[in-house]
């Protein structure tokens, strides 16, 4: 089965710096999805940015990054210049290609100190 | 714009008592899934439905119950509330398989609380 890991419970970092999350998942498959999805405070879920596994280019959306190491099944977010707007939870999810199930981390809050 | 809705949004009840969480969405998606948040859990599984009349129990579906009548609504009915029902609970749906990028498209949340 499988599974998605976030090590970091919290983080915080400083407005205008740059914070990395960290997100490491397990599976067999090799055509997947792989997600952050951002919680404010509002609750709503947000999609931060997506990736496809098969795609070897990290993606990136404005301000946020990936690192994505399929080999070491690693996939981290970056946030540069951050914001206070991005004090959130954010979560890790996992989706195969052709599936309609996804898998959730346990999420990472984060602090953005003015 | 199309949209997904949950109601109510806040619930308190007691133990023991039926409570129906309702989830509409106009984005015309056969997917349909519901999630239970808890701290250090992230959202886990609890019903999903892959088009009407179809449901389908997730990871923590003891306790829950779902019903597909049309592609708009997917209501998640409590039997017999419990303490450990307290919880955020998140509808969320999706595109058709042909048309499907893995995003999921999620409700505001509904907070409940079993005393």
């Amino acid at each position: 089965a499988q599974t998605v890991t976030q090590s970091q419970p919290e983080m915080s970092v400083q407005e205008a710096e740059t914070v990395t999350l960290s997100c490491t998942y397990d599976t067999s498959e090799s055509d997947y999805y792989l997600f952050w999805y951002k919680q404010p405070p509002s609750r709503q879920m947000i999609l931060v940015i997506r990736q496809e596994a098969y795609k070897q280019q990290n993606a990136t959306e404005n301000r946020f990054s990936v690192n994505f190491q399929k080999a070491a099944k690693s996939f981290s977010l970056k946030i540069s210049d951050s914001q206070l707007g991005d004090a959130a939870m954010y979560f890790c999810a996992y989706i195969n290609t052709g599936g309609f199930k996804t898998i959730f981390g346990a999420g990472t809050r984060l602090f953005v100190k003015a | 714009d199309a949209e997904i809705t949950q109601s109510p949004r806040h619930k308190i009840t007691e133990t023991g008592r039926q409570v129906t969480l309702a989830c509409h969405q106009t984005w015309n998606h056969n997917n349909m899934f519901w999630y239970r948040q808890d701290l250090g859990h992230g959202l886990r599984l609890i019903h999903y439905s892959y088009g009407v009349q179809d449901t389908n129990k997730g990871e923590v579906s003891d306790g829950y119950s779902v019903s597909r009548s049309n592609t708009e609504d997917l209501p998640l009915t409590l039997e017999s509330a419990a303490s450990s029902q307290t919880s955020v609970y998140f509808c969320a749906s999706s595109r058709s398989e042909m048309e499907n990028t893995g995003e999921l498209f999620f409700g505001e949340g509904s907070r409940l609380t079993v005393l």
